[in-house]
């Protein structure tokens, strides 16, 4: 069993701020990593896919980055709104594995 | 295009009980996932279908779960009987057969409560 760890567990900004938070992963046997954005009462959605060590991926506001030497991934948020408010979810696949580890998950909450 | 689709979205049932699972994946999705998030935990693994073979199916917790996809298409999961601490929400997700770090298209879920 793999172990993939986010942190921070929750988090709550004021509309404007930005944030950032962590998924660590083992630095062995990369293959790819995963963000997910899920709304509550909805299904995951993926964010960015990332396979290459030193990738950096942008979508509007949100980015992430990538480090598979020293195991982490770092997802953006710049000028946080309330839409934003989800639960950010990182998953991980090795190269001997053909199945995703998911780590628990941030949950974001934005105030107006 | 037609998404993941789950059913039923929320079932609440008796301990010993049986409940069956289904889950539809995007048409053209050889592969199929189930995974499933305990009380707010992270989200667990359970089976991986590749067309109607189980490719690996590690993360069953025991022989209560039983997975299948027959022909390939939709797949079901049964919990016989079913525990309490069989509640969560399970998960359905597929990816594309060529597309070896494609992203997992995932349905809305089945919300289980075992009394």
């Amino acid at each position: 069993i793999l172990n993939v760890e986010q942190s921070p567990q929750s988090l709550h900004v004021q509309e404007g701020d930005s944030t950032n938070f962590t998924c660590s992963f083992p630095s062995s046997n990369f293959y790819a990593l995963h963000w997910y954005r899920w709304e509550t009462a909805k299904s995951p959605e993926a964010l960015f896919v990332m396979t290459l060590n030193g990738d950096e991926k942008k979508k509007g506001r949100i980015s992430a980055t990538l480090n598979t030497k020293e195991g982490y991934s770092y997802l953006y948020i710049k000028g946080s709104q309330p839409e934003d408010s989800a639960t950010y979810l990182c998953a991980f696949m090795g190269v001997n594995f053909n199945k995703f580890y998911f780590g628990s998950g941030t949950k974001l909450n934005v105030k107006p | 295009e037609a998404g993941v689709t789950q059913f039923p979205s929320h079932s609440v049932i008796e301990k010993g009980q049986t409940v069956t699972l289904r889950c539809d994946p995007i048409s053209g999705h050889d592969n199929l996932y189930w995974y499933r998030r305990v009380m707010g935990k992270e989200i667990k693994f359970l089976l991986h279908f590749v067309k109607e073979s189980k490719q690996d199916e590690s993360g069953m917790p025991n022989n209560r779960f039983l997975a299948e996809r027959t022909g390939g298409t939709y797949s079901t999961l049964k919990v016989q009987p079913a525990e309490l601490e069989d509640s969560g929400v399970y998960f359905c997700a597929s990816r594309h057969r060529d597309d070896n770090t494609g992203e997992l298209f995932f349905g809305e879920g089945s919300r289980l409560t075992v009394l």
